[in-house]
């Protein structure tokens, strides 16, 4: 079975500043997406950014990227330029053939102003 | 930017008493689903819907719980005889093509509080 492993709970960033959230995940599978969806405290599911498994290049979108390491199994998200609309709980999350969507357990980010 | 709609944004029912949650699906989306996040913990697959029936569904839903799309928008969770530990929030996602496509669109959520 896939699992994913989000190893930071909490982490904390300055406004302005750059922060990497860590992701790791297992799987027998060869094609799967991977993603990272924001969680406000309004606890609405926001997508942030997605990966192809079969996709060399690493996603970006505007100041989100992800660093993709296939053969690690390693899916960090970066987000340059923190702003405080940022602060979230953002979680990973692995979508293989099965349709599902299997999530990790979250990182909630503090930005400081 | 189309949404995923879900009513009521916040329940609260008496243990033992039947629930139905309701969403409204992106109109042109095929695959529906519903996943449950008990508070503070990470968020759980319930079931995937398609072509009005179940395509897969977990553990956690058991015959305490069953799905339904009533007619060509609306899609439904109904949990009978509620359990204090039913208490989550409950989101409703939709997608066109199978989850690589574009990802979910999630709706914003029904909090549920059995009491």
């Amino acid at each position: 079975a896939q699992t994913v492993t989000q190893s930071q709970p909490e982490m904390s960033v300055q406004e302005a500043e750059t922060v990497t959230l860590s992701c790791t995940y297992d799987t027998s599978e060869s094609d799967y997406y991977l993603f990272w969806y924001k969680q406000p405290p309004s606890r609405q599911m926001i997508l942030v950014i997605r990966q192809e498994a079969y996709k060399q290049q690493n996603a970006t979108e505007n100041r989100f990227s992800v660093n993709f390491q296939k053969a690690a199994k390693s899916f960090s998200l970066k987000i340059s330029d923190s702003q405080l609309g940022d602060a979230a709980m953002y979680f990973c999350a692995y979508g293989g053939a099965t349709n599902k969507l299997i999530f990790g357990t979250g990182t909630l980010l503090a930005v400081q102003p | 930017e189309p949404e995923v709609t879900q009513t009521p944004s916040h329940q609260v029912t008496q243990m033992g008493q039947e629930v139905i949650l309701r969403c409204v699906p992106i109109s042109n989306h095929l695959y529906f689903y519903w996943y449950r996040q008990i508070l503070g913990q990470k968020v759980e697959f319930l079931v995937s819907f398609y072509n009005n029936e179940i395509s897969e569904k977990s553990e956690i839903f058991d015959d305490q719980f069953s799905v339904e799309r009533p007619d060509g928008s609306n899609f439904t969770l109904k949990i009978r005889s509620t359990k204090l530990e039913d208490s989550a929030m409950y989101f409703c996602a939709s997608s066109l093509y199978l989850v690589g496509g574009d990802g979910y669109t999630f709706g914003s959520g029904t909090r549920l509080t059995v009491v």
